[in-house]
């Protein structure tokens, strides 16, 4: 067990819907990290928020955006869905948004757009 | 933007074998950490490397920071069908002033049976 918690673990939603998808990072992380797996493909980075701040963005689309709450919490919203949406969506977190950047992961949740 | 190169792209081995990858990158990184993803599951951290030179072992696994800072090589000895998934290596890219984590496209592992 990492330590991060992601929910919900599996989520169906139709073409043209929007999602929420939420992290709680580590006890301690200050960090929050979330990436896009598309089938058999790498790691994509999304976007990343340091301590409620947004601190990096990747390859995310304007359809798409996140969050940090005060207690740290995490919410990636993914909105106006498409087929090519369909992936597993991980959050990691970590101690510092630096060089100690040991993330964590969490299990992931399994997006299926139909 | 800065690339991190896994090879090979997937191993099939039998049960027993020794395994060897690498990840090289252009430039020089100052860390290097190497994760294993399971299938369905989230990347879980295997070595972290800190130091050029560096060889660190985790039981049968063991990675080097390599001497040119721009290559790591993780080494599974003896593998057994829990060896199993994709082995990505990531490090902080040392260009970006946030040190973002870099992430190879990953060595994807299969054991004959």
């Amino acid at each position: 067990d990492s330590g991060v918690t992601q929910t919900p673990k599996h989520l169906i939603t139709a073409t043209g819907q929007r999602v929420t998808l939420r992290c709680s990072p580590r006890s301690g992380d200050l960090s929050v990290y979330w990436y896009q797996q598309s089938l058999d493909q790498g790691l994509q980075f999304l976007i990343q928020y340091y301590n409620g701040e947004e601190r990096a963005k990747g390859n995310i689309l304007e359809r798409f955006s996140a969050q940090q709450f005060p207690d740290l919490h995490s919410e990636l919203n993914l909105s106006s869905l498409e087929l090519g949406d369909s992936a597993l969506y991980f959050c990691a977190s970590s101690v510092g948004g630096g060089l100690d950047t040991e993330a964590f992961f969490g299990q992931g949740t399994r997006l299926t757009v139909v | 933007g800065q690339q991190l190169n896994q090879s090979p792209q997937s191993m099939f081995i039998q049960e027993g074998e020794d395994v060897s990858m690498n990840c090289t990158s252009s430039s020089i990184f100052n860390t290097w950490l190497w994760y294993k993803q399971d299938p369905g599951e989230g990347p879980v951290l295997l070595i972290a490397l800190y130091k050029a030179g560096e060889l660190t072992s985790n039981g049968r696994l063991t990675a080097q920071f390599g001497i040119t800072r721009k290559d790591s090589f993780l080494n599974i000895s003896a593998s057994i069908p829990s060896d199993v998934g994709i082995y990505f290596c990531a490090g902080p890219d040392p260009l970006d002033s946030n040190y973002q984590l870099i992430w190879g496209a990953g060595t994807k592992l299969i054991i004959k049976p």
